[in-house]
């Protein structure tokens, strides 16, 4: 079965950190893009950053730049998002996706919230 | 980069036919469109790609032949005959934007569909 499934969020007060990881399976994971996309709250998608299947190509929304971290494990078809230095305005579902524009398959998402 | 809009919300009776709209940005009108069906609690699941000679590829896995795309300046339609209580969900479209050395994917504000 085609699936990802998201891991690691939680509650972090302002400032702090938190990785997520992101476990496919059912496809050849090292052949696709894979992105982060979040949704706060009664919200609506918000692209959050992509990777290149081999991992070598990184591209960040302007939001999290210099903050979160996108890295990829193709050995143990998982992907991650290292987010430091977090905000307020960070709360929200993260869902992983296969691909970089056009997703075929997401995750259920895991809830990341940020307050004191 | 595209800016992408929807209306927030939209409403249609059971058995009828409705057509969401989204609305690209000036400048970009040769853009293709990914729609995306978001049920309550869910993630998003692709739908469709459309461009302005209509549906681009093929539809997501297990999309009724009820829904379709059509495109035409800078709107991209999704329209979905003989609505099911099962339809009712946020829509979201979202297109790609790289330059080679820069990539955003941006997201439209989602329609909330309610079946009456």
């Amino acid at each position: 079965e085609v699936q990802l499934l998201e891991s690691g969020g939680g509650l972090v007060q302002p400032g702090g950190s938190l990785r997520l990881s992101c476990a496919a399976s059912g496809f050849t994971f090292s052949s696709y893009a894979m992105s982060w996309v979040r949704q706060a709250p009664g919200k609506g998608l918000g692209w959050v950053s992509v990777i290149s299947g081999s991992g070598g190509s990184t591209f960040y929304a302007d939001s999290v730049k210099g903050r979160f971290t996108i890295s990829r494990d193709n050995s143990k078809n998982t992907l991650y998002l290292q987010m430091n230095s977090l905000r307020a305005e960070d709360t929200a579902v993260y869902y992983c996706a296969n691909g970089r524009g056009r997703a075929d398959i997401w995750g259920q998402g895991t809830m990341v919230t940020v307050s004191s | 980069q595209p800016v992408l809009t929807q209306p927030p919300s939209a409403s249609a009776s059971l058995g009828a036919t409705v057509t969401l709209t989204c609305t690209l940005s000036s400048g970009y009108s040769n853009y293709k469109v990914d729609w995306y069906q978001q049920r309550p609690g869910k993630g998003p699941r692709f739908v469709m790609r459309v461009g302005t000679g209509g549906i681009v590829g093929s539809k997501g896995d297990g999309i009724p032949d009820r829904f379709s795309v059509l495109g035409s300046g800078l709107n991209r339609y999704l329209t979905i005959k003989n609505i099911q209580e099962e339809d009712e969900s946020d829509y979201h479209c979202g297109a790609d934007h790289g330059t080679g050395s820069n990539f955003v994917w941006v997201f439209g504000g989602g329609t909330k569909l309610t079946v009456l």
